[in-house]
Formats: C-alpha cells, sequence, structure tokens
C-alpha cells in the first residue's frame, strides 16, 4: 500500500503542552502534506513538505520529514483547545501510473484539554 | 470566494437507487477528485480529472461514474446504490497536480444506503 500510517492513533494532552504526529510510509515519495480535520467538517491544509527538505514551518507547527526513514513528524508546540481535530499526512505517489496521486493516511485524533 | 461546494450535506438512499453527487469550485482549478472516506481507513480517492473532459479511475471506482464538462463543476453518479457505499463523500481541488499542490477540500456529503 502507498498509503501512509500516523502513530499515535488518538493523543490527548492539556492546553500548552506540545504534541507530535508520526507518519511513516513504505514507498518513495515526492511530496508529504498534512492535513486537519474538525469533527463532521472537510480536510483543511496545513503544510507541504517536498521530498528533498528536511523541516519546514508554518507558526506553531514545524513538519520534519526524513525520507531514509520513510517517516515525518507533525509538532503542534503550545497545543490550544481549538487544535482539536483529526491530522493526517498524504504522501505524494512518484510511481509512474500513480504519479502525483496522494495516499492519506488513517489519521490521528488530538484532543486538547482546557 | 466560496471555494469547493458540495450538495446535497446528508442524504439516505435505498438500494438500487441511484444519485448525483455534486460539486462545484471557483477558483479555477484544473485539478478535481472525489474521495470517500470511511471509519478508520482514511480518504481513498475513487475518481479525479486534470481538466475539462477527462477523467480517470482512482484506487475505488467501482460502482461510481464522473464527467467533467465545465472547470467548475466535477459530479459524481451512483449508479445503483449499495450499502457498501455508505460513506463521507468528499471532493476537492487544486490548482495542480494533487501530490504537489494543496488541496481544497469541500464540506462533504454524508451518505447512507439502507
Amino acid at each position: 500500500s502507498q498509503q501512509g500510517e500516523e502513530d499515535p492513533q488518538a493523543l490527548s494532552i492539556q492546553e500548552g503542552e506540545n504534541a507530535t504526529m508520526n507518519c511513516s510510509y513504505k514507498t518513495s515519495i515526492n511530496n508529504l502534506q498534512w492535513y486537519r480535520q474538525n469533527s463532521g467538517r472537510g480536510l483543511v491544509h496545513l503544510i507541504l513538505i517536498r521530498s528533498n527538505e528536511r523541516e519546514k514551518h508554518s507558526g506553531r507547527l514545524r513538519v520534519t520529514l526524513d525520507t531514509s526513514k520513510k517517516s515525518s513528524s507533525l509538532l503542534i508546540t503550545a497545543s490550544r483547545a481549538a487544535d482539536t481535530a483529526s491530522y493526517f499526512c498524504a504522501t505524494g505517489s512518484d510511481r509512474g501510473s500513480t504519479l502525483g496521486r496522494l495516499y492519506f493516511g488513517r489519521g490521528t485524533q488530538l484532543t486538547v484539554w482546557p | 470566494n466560496a471555494g469547493v461546494t458540495q450538495t446535497p450535506k446528508f442524504q439516505v438512499l435505498k438500494t438500487g437507487q441511484s444519485m448525483t453527487l455534486q460539486c462545484a469550485q471557483d477558483m479555477n482549478h484544473e485539478y478535481m477528485s472525489w474521495y470517500r472516506q470511511d471509519p478508520g481507513m482514511g480518504l481513498r480517492l475513487i475518481h479525479y480529472s486534470v481538466g475539462a473532459g477527462i477523467t480517470d479511475q482512482g484506487e475505488v471506482p467501482n460502482g461510481y461514474n464522473v464527467s467533467r464538462s465545465t472547470t467548475e463543476d466535477f459530479p459524481l453518479r451512483l449508479l445503483s446504490a449499495a450499502p457498501s457505499q455508505t460513506s463521507v463523500y468528499f471532493c476537492a481541488s487544486s490548482r495542480g497536480q494533487f501530490a504537489g499542490y494543496e488541496q481544497y477540500f469541500g464540506p462533504g456529503t454524508r451518505l447512507t444506503v439502507t
């Protein structure tokens, strides 16, 4: 499968703490994206990291990519209750017949308690 | 800009009925796609389009048809609904090849087939 796998499946923390979610994948990729989904809503794009990048920041978000280990992590610093959502990684295929497609993982459910 | 809109928000069908899920975007995006989201399965690609008149199959195309007569609209047709098609359906668009660009998602259609 070209799907990424997030770990952990669920994460529960207090406001102000940092939250770290991991994504592992099996095939080579050209890009990796992270999305957030609030309950009952569509997905919202957070960040895209290309295969030749190792780290990217956006506000309180930090994403790392290690292509040798086929893994990525999403760090949310100083979490807020409003960060409660499911977080998905999506890997971009670099293979011929599926070139350019996105494959989504099953997600990490993050709960941030006030 | 309304972004990506989907109608209806909710639908209940009986087995064997057909229906069309509507998707429209006002961002002039060439790339559009349909995903289904099932509990514990992440998002799976049903069909996609890289421009008006051009469509192709994704991972789980059976039982669904699409067409793209305009840049703005990308309807998904269920030919003969089955309980296995009970799911939440998301339409997405992007300005370039999926893996390399941010995907804009609609709010979803929750479909139940009895």
